[in-house]
């Protein structure tokens, strides 16, 4: 069974440019969440979709947007990027839509860097 | 507000010898917890995860946690360290909606031949 699948690996972008990476949940996940680490701030909640829903949404500028299609996978874009949204973005996907006790499992990751 | 703590951002232990990696909870409810592993330049494995069944919870890789409520607590262990255990191990806790994971700070271990 593959795993949670996530492209680009690595990307480099302009400052004030945008970006879209993409997320492929595991077969048969319908939920999608998704990360940001940066050694500063550690691991940051961005969004979470399930059945094509936003869920949830954390405390990210609205530069920060996501969606969710009908297959289950899902993108996030990034408008007018700054030299601080670079960082590696993780996908992670569950089962059903997250509850306390949903595991999650996490793609490789985009590397993003902002120059 | 659900949060973890990870005390110690590096520890290094000897290869063979016993692996400890601290995390405290706060919450007003018993909470979910995780641990999960990232190695470099991956995404996070989850390790374990707590969920009221047992106070001992065995993991992968070896690893084991316990859940301490008096204590606050859910230690990471594991009796022999291996060379291939090197990594950072994050400690989570979900949220009461269970919408979102919230991350400790992530301990890196080093393992000593």
């Amino acid at each position: 069974k593959a795993g949670v699948t996530q492209t680009p690996r690595y990307l480099i972008k302009t400052r004030g440019q945008q970006v879209t990476l993409s997320c492929s949940p595991i077969s048969g996940h319908r939920s999608v969440s998704w990360y940001q680490q940066t050694p500063g701030q550690g691991l940051q909640f961005l969004f979470e979709y399930f059945s094509e829903t936003q869920r949830n949404k954390g405390n990210f500028p609205g530069r920060f947007s996501g969606r969710q299609f009908s297959n289950s996978r899902s993108e996030m874009n990034v408008s007018t990027l700054e030299l601080g949204d670079s960082a590696l973005y993780l996908c992670a996907s569950s089962l059903v839509a997250a509850t306390q006790n949903t595991e999650a499992f996490f793609g490789q990751g985009t590397r993003l860097t902002v120059v | 507000a659900q949060s973890v703590t990870q005390l110690g951002s590096h520890v290094s232990v000897s290869e063979g010898a016993l692996v400890l990696l601290r995390c405290n909870y706060s919450s007003s409810v018993p909470p979910y917890l995780f641990w999960y592993v990232q190695y470099p330049n991956q995404g996070l494995q989850l390790l374990l995860k707590y969920t009221s069944a047992a106070t001992l919870v065995k993991g992968i890789n070896g690893f084991e946690a316990e859940f301490k409520k008096s204590e606050t607590s859910f230690h990471l262990t594991k009796p022999s360290a291996h060379m291939s255990d090197a990594a950072e191990y994050f400690c989570a806790v979900r949220t009461n909606t269970g919408n979102q994971f919230y991350f400790g700070t992530g301990t890196s271990l080093t393992v000593i031949p």
